[in-house]
C-alpha cells in the first residue's frame, strides 16, 4: 500500500517555463511534507518542505503547495533551468511517529530542455 | 560543511560473500536511517536508529541483513550471505529528533542523505 504516490514517472519542460511536479498521499496523519532532488550517482538532497498548517511555502524559484482536503501537494519550479534536471522525490512524515521517519514517493524524473 | 559520508562508494562482490557498508552521520545528529533504492521499488526504508538504539528494522530481510551502530559516529549495514537480488544503491541518512512530540519542529523531520553505496552482487 503506497501511502505517498507520484503518478508521473517523468516530465519534460522547456527551459524558462514552469515545471509542476505532483504528489498524492493517503495517510491523513501526515503533517509534514518534503521534496528532495536527486542527481545520478548522488544521494537525495533536501529541497523544500511544508508543514500542514500552511498551504504554501516559497524558496526562490521553488514553491510547494499543499491541498490538505485533496491530500495533494505540488512543487512548482519557475523558471526551470537545465540544472534542475533530476529525479524529484516527495516525502511525508506523521507527528505520531517516534522518529522522524519519512515515507517517500516513487520519484519523478524532470528533464529541462535548453 | 557537514555531510553524511558512506563507504565504500562502489562494491562488486560474488554471491555468498559478506558485504559491510559504513555510514558516518552528521555530527550531533541522533537519528540514522538506511534506505535501499532499486529501479522497481524506489526508496525503501530498511532500518532506523535513534540515539544508537534500533527503532525499526522491519524493512530488512532478517535472515541476511543486520544493522548496528557501534558508536554515535558509525552505522553499519551488513549482508551475509549476499545474493544477486541485493544489488542496489544503499543510502544512509541522518537527522536530529528530540524525544517526544514536543521536540518536533520542521527541521527535525528533515533527513540528510549520504552519497550512497552502489552494490553489485554477481
Amino acid at each position: 500500500d503506497q501511502q505517498v504516490k507520484q503518478n508521473s514517472p517523468s516530465l519534460s519542460v522547456q527551459e524558462g517555463r514552469i515545471s509542476i511536479l505532483n504528489c498524492d498521499y493517503t495517510n491523513s496523519m501526515f503533517d509534514y511534507f518534503l521534496w528532495y532532488k536527486k542527481y545520478p550517482a548522488e544521494g537525495p538532497t533536501f529541497l523544500i518542505s511544508i508543514s500542514s498548517i500552511k498551504d504554501k511555502n516559497e524558496d526562490g524559484r521553488f514553491t510547494v503547495f499543499l491541498n490538505k482536503s485533496a491530500k495533494h501537494l505540488s512543487l512548482h519550479i519557475v523558471p526551470s533551468q537545465p540544472g534542475d534536471s533530476a529525479v524529484y522525490f516527495c516525502a511525508a512524515s506523521a507527528g505520531n511517529n517516534a522518529g522522524n521517519m519519512l515515507t517517500f514517493g516513487g520519484g519523478t524524473r524532470l528533464m529541462v530542455k535548453p | 560543511d557537514a555531510r553524511v559520508t558512506q563507504t565504500p562508494r562502489h562494491k562488486v562482490t560474488e554471491m555468498g560473500q559478506e558485504v559491510t557498508m559504513r555510514c558516518q552521520p552528521i555530527l550531533g545528529h541522533n537519528t540514522v536511517f538506511w534506505y535501499r533504492q532499486t529501479m522497481m521499488q524506489g526508496l525503501e526504508l530498511l532500518a532506523y536508529f535513534r540515539n544508537r538504539a534500533p527503532l525499526d528494522d522491519s524493512g530488512m530481510p532478517k535472515d541476511r541483513f543486520s544493522a548496528e551502530m557501534p558508536d554515535a559516529t558509525l552505522a553499519t549495514l551488513k549482508i551475509q550471505p549476499s545474493e544477486p537480488r541485493d544489488s542496489a544503491v544503499y543510502f544512509c541518512a541522518s537527522g536530529f529528533r528530540l524525544l517526544g512530540l514536543a521536540g518536533r519542529t520542521p527541521s527535525t523531520d528533515t533527513q540528510y542523505f549520504g552519497p550512497g553505496t552502489r552494490l553489485t552482487v554477481l
